[in-house]
């Protein structure tokens, strides 16, 4: 089983539609998760983190995390062409000082 | 800058050349990290320096691979006798210092292609 696992999509929405992302983990000991937005030729860019069970909302972004089911989701709501990207989860495990990414999901809003 | 600057962003080679890839942290950092990017793939850790020590190279895949930060500032990530397999997006970060909370922007990355 790979530590992260993400469905590498393509995941198609229409603008404007809610676009759900998620994310599964392997090691019960991560205490942090992260989800990056990465543009084709671009380096991945930090758009939400989370540490607690529950939800974080910013902005137009939500993450969600579920701790006993090992899993952590990124909801985008009102969809813009300009999310379309390959959105990467991230994680630390306990005591570490490097994060573990999955392999990403691609997202394409359509006009 | 206000940023991680790598450099080059892109370097072209041979297979079996040596090639050397720079990162300049964000001034104060003590802490910088080198993650490797295949095509398709998600960003694999590679090594963490905490000053001028390696803390953790554990994902250095083989002795072909080595980095230095001599004077805890940049970092040089040094590839010997370059392979094919190598070739790709080769990211660095920089942090005021490690723990699970520290996560800071990576640089622009350097695209390093191997033919």
């Amino acid at each position: 089983q790979k530590e992260v696992e993400q469905n590498s999509g393509p995941l198609s929405v229409p603008e404007g539609a809610i676009a759900s992302l998620n994310c599964t983990y392997s090691d019960r000991g991560s205490q942090s998760f992260f989800w990056y937005r990465q543009y084709s030729g671009k380096s991945p860019e930090l758009i939400m983190s989370i540490y607690s069970n529950g939800d974080k909302e910013d902005g137009r972004f939500t993450a969600q995390l579920n701790k006993a089911s090992q899993y952590v989701s990124l909801l985008i709501r009102d969809s813009q062409p300009s999310d379309s990207a390959t959105y990467l989860c991230a994680l630390h495990t306990g005591g570490g000082n490097k994060l573990t990414f999955g392999t990403g999901t691609q997202l394409k809003v359509e006009l | 800058g206000a940023g991680v600057s790598q450099t080059p962003s892109n370097k072209v080679t041979e297979k079996g050349k040596y090639v050397e890839l720079r990162c300049d942290p964000i001034s104060g950092h003590t802490a910088l990290y080198w993650y490797r990017q295949s095509l398709g793939q998600g960003p694999e850790f590679l090594i963490y320096f905490q000053g001028t020590g390696a803390a953790d190279d554990s994902g250095l895949p083989n002795d072909r691979f080595f980095a230095v930060r001599p004077e805890g500032s940049v970092s040089t990530l040094k590839i010997q006798r370059t392979e094919r397999g190598d070739s790709a997006m080769y990211l660095c970060a920089s942090s005021p210092g490690g723990g699970p909370k520290a996560v800071w922007p990576f640089g622009s990355g350097t695209q390093l292609s191997v033919l």
